[in-house]
């Protein structure tokens, strides 16, 4: 089945900084790409998601990039707020059928004022 | 609120016990999923319907897990002789269409469930 490797586990940016997220895949079948936010106590929202016809997707400071040759996928988030301070995740489907996600382990981004 | 429900909230029950979630999903999705996280990791697949029908399980949906969605609507997850392993949040998701285009999927609040 597919596995999905997600880097770092913990992250602590300057507010104003970027930040980059980065994750793997196993399964090169894997054709859609979304990224969850998930703040304390909260259900998990999607922020961006991409699929494997496009190599890179934007919507206003947040982007996701893909390399399908390499079978990895990366969140880049420019001019932080503390607001975005939350955990991150990345997850892969499938699709073709099977459209369950399967998720990394998640990122905590930390943004200091 | 239109988007994904879920019910209790909360669950604390005794290891042994039966346990029924119930999720409602965005009223025009007829896809429909049910995902378990524990703390410090990200959710797990469990079961996927699309509208009544159950169209995959995953390993970790051990016999005493059952999940329905009789008329393609809400959807009820038991569990059955509860162990305190199963003490997670159970996360509910729904998504529209019937091609790989609606592929988005909108997550409920979770019931967090403690096994004593």
């Amino acid at each position: 089945g597919e596995n999905v490797e997600q880097h770092p586990s913990t992250l602590s940016v300057q507010e104003g900084d970027s930040a980059v997220i980065k994750c793997t895949y196993s399964d090169s079948a894997s054709n859609y790409f979304p990224w969850y936010k998930q703040e304390l106590g909260k259900r998990p929202q999607l922020i961006i998601d991409i699929r494997s016809n496009v190599g890179e997707k934007k919507d206003q400071r947040i982007a996701v990039t893909l390399n399908k040759t390499a079978k990895h996928f990366s969140l880049h988030i420019t001019e932080t707020q503390p607001e975005d301070s939350a955990v991150y995740f990345c997850a892969a489907s499938s699709g073709a059928g099977s459209y369950q996600l399967t998720f990394g382990k998640g990122t905590k981004l930390s943004v200091i004022p | 609120d239109t988007g994904v429900s879920q019910d209790p909230r909360h669950k604390i029950t005794k290891r042994g016990q039966n346990v029924t979630f119930r999720c409602d999903p965005i009223s025009e999705h007829n896809r429909l999923y049910w995902y378990r996280q524990t703390l410090g990791q990200g959710p797990e697949f469990l079961t996927y319907f699309q509208n009544e029908a159950q169209l995959e399980k995953s390993r970790l949906l051990s016999d005493r897990f059952s999940a329905e969605r009789p008329k393609g609507s809400f959807s009820t997850l038991e569990i059955q002789r509860t162990e305190q392993g199963d003490s997670a949040m159970y996360l509910c998701a729904s998504s529209r269409g019937t091609d790989e285009s609606y592929n988005e999927q909108f997550f409920g609040p979770g019931t967090r469930l403690t096994v004593l």
